[in-house]
This record gives structure tokens, sequence and C-alpha cells, in this order.
């Protein structure tokens, strides 16, 4: 089956701007949740969502949000992008709801520049 | 405050011996443990977890070690390869299904 998606791979922006990130997840996930890797800094959860809904939030700001659509697509969006924007961000999607250790299936992300 | 640690940014390891990789946590709450790997300009991949009732988990040349009186999270690699050259994260899991990640090892298996 298909993996997860996202889409662009790699993408340049320049400070003030915003973007657009977008994840596909696995048929049947209903959980994506969102990450920011950037060296050091491992890899710091932004949001997750479920069935359109978002069920938890990291500790980023406001500039930085979400949305699911009904058929589990996910995009998050950031505006007045900053440097330190610049990362790596990663979706990945689950079969919330199975007992055990939550498995997430993660994308090839999307390397944001912000220059 | 980070509740979970991977103290060790990289390791060097030679091909055949054993690799350790190391994550120790703050909170007596989690559910499981687990590791993942991530090759560059690829997304992390899940590898193998363990149950906070549980004190080792073995899935061929990978074992976890969970060392709850200590807080402590290792991963034995035996024999290492070359292409197990990667970035491995540590994770933990609460509340059922909320995961914290660590902030990596790189693990470099040389010939």
């Amino acid at each position: 089956k298909a993996g997860v998606t996202q889409t662009p791979r790699y993408l340049i922006k320049t400070r003030g701007q915003q973007v657009t990130l977008s994840c596909s997840p696995i048929s049947g996930h209903r959980s994506v949740s969102w990450y920011q890797q950037t060296p050091g800094q491992g890899l710091q959860f932004l949001f997750e969502y479920f069935s359109e809904t978002q069920r938890n939030k990291g500790n980023f700001p406001g500039r930085f949000s979400g949305r699911q659509f009904s058929n589990s697509r996910s995009e998050m969006n950031v505006s007045t992008l900053e440097l330190g924007d610049s990362a790596l961000y990663l979706c990945a999607s689950s079969l919330l709801g199975s007992s055990g250790a939550n498995v997430l299936t993660f994308g090839a992300g999307s390397r944001l520049t912000v220059l | 405050d980070q509740q979970v640690k991977q103290n060790s940014p990289s390791l060097s390891v030679q091909e055949g011996r054993i690799s350790i990789l190391n994550c120790d946590y703050t909170n007596s709450m989690f559910d499981y443990f687990l590791w993942y790997k991530k090759y560059p300009a690829e997304g992390p991949t899940f590898l193998i977890s363990i149950s906070s009732i549980k004190d080792k988990n073995e899935d061929g040349r990978f074992t976890v070690f969970l060392n709850k009186s200590a807080k402590h999270l290792s991963l034995h690699i035996v024999p290492s390869q070359p292409g197990d050259s990667a970035v491995y994260f540590c994770a933990v899991q609460y509340n059922t299904d909320k995961l914290i990640f660590g902030t990596g090892t790189r693990l470099q298996v040389f010939p």
C-alpha cells in the first residue's frame, strides 16, 4: 500500500512569507501528526489531527496552524516566516485506536529553507 | 524541560561489533518506549518497541532493554552493519497514544 506522501519535498521562502505543506496519510489511517526536525532539537511535536479535529497541540506559536480534510489529508501552514522556521517538516499517520505501541508511519518530509 | 534525553549526539562503531544507543527519561508514567531509525532524505521508520511492563524485547539483531528503576532505555545492535548507519530516535508514549521524541543519536558503522 502507498506510504505517507508529503508535498512539496523542498521549498525556499523569504522572511515574512507564508507556506502551506501537504500530507496524504496511509489509506485507512485517520490520525495525522506533524513534527518539526531541526539539528540538535530532535523531533518537535506540532499538532495532531483525527477526524478533522485537532486533538493535540505542541508548544509552537500561533503562526503554525493546520487542518485535516474529510479524506484524512492534512495541511499545515506557517505564516510570517522567520529564519528559525527553516527545518524539515515531517508528517506521520497512524491507525489510532489500536492497543499497544502507537507506531507512526512518517513521510519523507518537506525541507523548508527561509532566506 | 526535556523529558526524553539522548545524551550522545553521535556514536562510531566498527562493523561486526555491538552498537549501544542510550536514552534517559524522567517520567514513570510512560506506557511504551519506541526506537526509530532515520536515513538522510527519508522519514523516520519504526524499528522496535517495548512495553513498560517488560524489560527486554528482541527482534533479530535489535534488542531493546528497559531499566525502569534507572529510567533508562537502550538499543543494542549486534552485529552492527554499515547499513545501520543512520540517526536513531527514542520515543516515549503516554496517555494511550501521545509521543515524545529524543534529540537523536547519529550512528556510524565503519568497515
